[in-house]
Order: structure tokens, then C-alpha cells, then sequence
């Protein structure tokens, strides 16, 4: 079935540093991709999409490309603050189907001042 | 502001016990969803309903049940046969083509 593999572990970081968040994906079509966001104690909130291959999501100075040749999201953003400490998921959607997002195990980044 | 809501935050089950979780949504969205969250095992779904009076069991539905009476409504209930219950549940909406909204979540213990 449809699945997402991201990087394992906890990414811990100074501010203003540059930070990479692997993920890649198992997909049988053409799904959709997205990354979630988590703080603390809360709901999670789309940070970004991207709906086709070669498609660029961005967002609060977040970018991923979604590149269908090596089945890779990555999320990307060129210098980090104390506020993006949070956790961060890769998912996946078939959406044309009935709408299942199918998720990574998520990534706690912790920016240090 | 629309959005969903869960209800309580926080929740307590004793040995035995039913215990159902709320979610409310006031986007209009036909569909709805419940997700289990465990520490460093991502989002698991329970299940999910894309339609009222219709559901479907997703990957981890043992021991969980579901009713969708109302469009706005997607209540969700723990039995006593899910045995290890203690974990973070989260309910989202959403319609085709787009991206799931999600609520703040429930955390539920045992006593």
C-alpha cells in the first residue's frame, strides 16, 4: 500500500541554521503530497502541498518539490527561527479516491538560540 | 471562524470503561476522519466517514467504534476491548481534492 519514509530521529539545530527534513514516498498512482506541522500540545496545520510532479509548495519560508523520479518531498527552509521548533509530517493523499492521508512518523526539530 | 472542534482536551478512562470522544465540524465538509497519534509512530487512522449514516474502518479500527448521524458530527468511541487506549486522537475534515483541517486533538489516560 501507499506509504511515507521519513528520516529517522530528531533534528536539533541553531538558529538561523539551514534545515532539511528527508521524505520519501511508496505510491501506486499519482497522489498528492503535504507537510503537517505540530506544536506543542496542539492540532496539526498544513505548512504546505504540492499536487503534481515538479510542483514547488511553499510556505512561511518552507519549500518542497515534489519530484516523481526519485519519489521525494523534501522540506527545506534557508534559516530557522526559535518558533519553528515543532513537529513536522510527511503525508500523502490519494485524493481522487476517498481523501486517506497516509503519514510519516514525523520529525521533532528543535531550534536552539 | 469555522473549524472543528474536540472535546475534551484531556480524558480519563478507568478499567472497564466506554469512553467517547467528540468532534464537531462547521466547515461543511462531507468528509471526516479519526487518527490515533503515538509517540514516533506518526498518524494512524481509525476511521473514517465520507458521507452521514456511512463510515468505513481504516488500519487500526479494533476496539473503536464510530456514528455519523449528523454532516457536523463524528463521535468516537473507546471501548473496553481496546486495550491500550492511552494516546493523543485527533479528528479532521475535509472534502475531495483538498487537504484535511484537524482539530486540537484529545489526549486519553487511564486511571
Amino acid at each position: 500500500g501507499d506509504s511515507v519514509t521519513q528520516m529517522e530521529g530528531p533534528v536539533t539545530l541553531s538558529e538561523e541554521a539551514f534545515l532539511t527534513i528527508n521524505c520519501t514516498y511508496t505510491a501506486t498512482g499519482y497522489p498528492s503530497l503535504f507537510w503537517y506541522v505540530q506544536y506543542p500540545g496542539e492540532g496539526l496545520q498544513l505548512l504546505l502541498k504540492a499536487t503534481k510532479a515538479d510542483d514547488k509548495g511553499s510556505n512561511k519560508g518552507f519549500e518542497a518539490t515534489y519530484r516523481k523520479e526519485t519519489t521525494s518531498f523534501h522540506l527545506e527552509k534557508g534559516s530557522v527561527q526559535v518558533s519553528d521548533s515543532a513537529v513536522y509530517f510527511c503525508a500523502l493523499s490519494d485524493l481522487g479516491g476517498n481523501n486517506r492521508l497516509a503519514f510519516g512518523k514525523g520529525n521533532q526539530v528543535v531550534v536552539i538560540p | 471562524d469555522g473549524g472543528i472542534t474536540q472535546s475534551p482536551k484531556y480524558l480519563f478512562r478507568k478499567e472497564g470503561q466506554n469512553v467517547t470522544l467528540s468532534c464537531e465540524q462547521n466547515l461543511n465538509h462531507d468528509a471526516m476522519y479519526w487518527y490515533r497519534q503515538d509517540p514516533g509512530q506518526g498518524l494512524r487512522l481509525i476511521y473514517y466517514s465520507q458521507i452521514v449514516n456511512d463510515f468505513q474502518k481504516g488500519d487500526i479500527a479494533e476496539g473503536y467504534s464510530v456514528s455519523r448521524e449528523k454532516k457536523e458530527s463524528f463521535p468516537l468511541t473507546v471501548t473496553s476491548a481496546q486495550k491500550n487506549p492511552t494516546a493523543f486522537y485527533l479528528c479532521a475534515s475535509g472534502v475531495l481534492s483538498q487537504p484535511q483541517h484537524f482539530g486540537d486533538g484529545t489526549r486519553l489516560s487511564i486511571l
